[in-house]
């Protein structure tokens, strides 16, 4: 059965730094990986999809990418900022991982 | 326009007592999903129709029973509520046979006191 793990669970970085969440997953088997990020209180806002013939997706300042063969994908979030604290989900074929959550200080 | 809307927002009842969330897509999807947010955040997933056909039933007490009146709508029926019921109740859906893309509604933050 699918399991789907993020490492860290919390994240605290200052404004302007580059960061990566991780997400791996035991069955490699996949159809596509989804991001979503999380605000309290609030439902899942889609960030990025990755199809499993695809290796990354970009929008704006988030990159993700996918290696199958390894379990793993990335979400890449250039400068960031205070606006970008929320909960970082990740999906594989319908299971979650536990989330990161990321703290973003001014 | 909203595209995955749940309905309440907000439900609290006492234990014993049955309740029911509903769930609406405008996107033109068939395939819809209700999930579950404990206390830790975790989201785990409970049921998926398709074409109002159950596809997915994990393990969930049968006081739980979906209803899928039509491809737009799901509703989640709850019965003899529990303490441990209380969570946040999400309704998603996506395209079958396309990238599968999940859109969530805002959720239904569930209290059984």
């Amino acid at each position: 059965k699918q399991e789907v793990t993020q490492i860290p669970a919390a994240l605290s970085v200052p404004e302007g730094e580059n960061l990566v969440l991780n997400c791996s997953f035991t069955d490699s088997a996949i159809y596509n990986l989804q991001w979503f990020r999380q605000d309290p209180g609030k439902g899942l806002t889609s960030l990025l999809l990755i199809q499993s013939s695809q290796r990354e997706q970009t929008s704006g300042r988030l990159n993700a990418s996918l290696d199958k063969s390894s379990g793993r994908s990335t979400l890449y979030i250039a400068a960031s900022q205070p606006g970008d604290s929320a909960t970082y989900l990740c999906a594989v074929r319908l299971i979650f991982g536990q989330g990161t959550e990321l703290s973003v200080k001014p | 326009d909203t595209a995955v809307s749940q309905t309440p927002k907000y439900l609290v009842t006492q234990m014993g007592n049955d309740k029911s969330i509903k769930c609406e897509q405008n996107l033109g999807h068939d395939t819809m999903y209700w999930y579950k947010q404990d206390s830790k955040k975790f989201l785990k997933i409970m049921f998926s129709y398709n074409n109002k056909e159950l596809i997915i039933n994990e393990t969930v007490p049968n006081r739980f029973s979906p209803k899928s009146p039509d491809k737009a709508h799901l509703n989640l029926h709850i019965n003899s509520l529990e303490l441990g019921d209380s969570a946040v109740y999400f309704c998603a859906s996506s395209l079958s046979g396309q990238n599968e893309k999940l859109f969530f509604g805002s959720g239904t933050q569930l209290s059984v006191l």
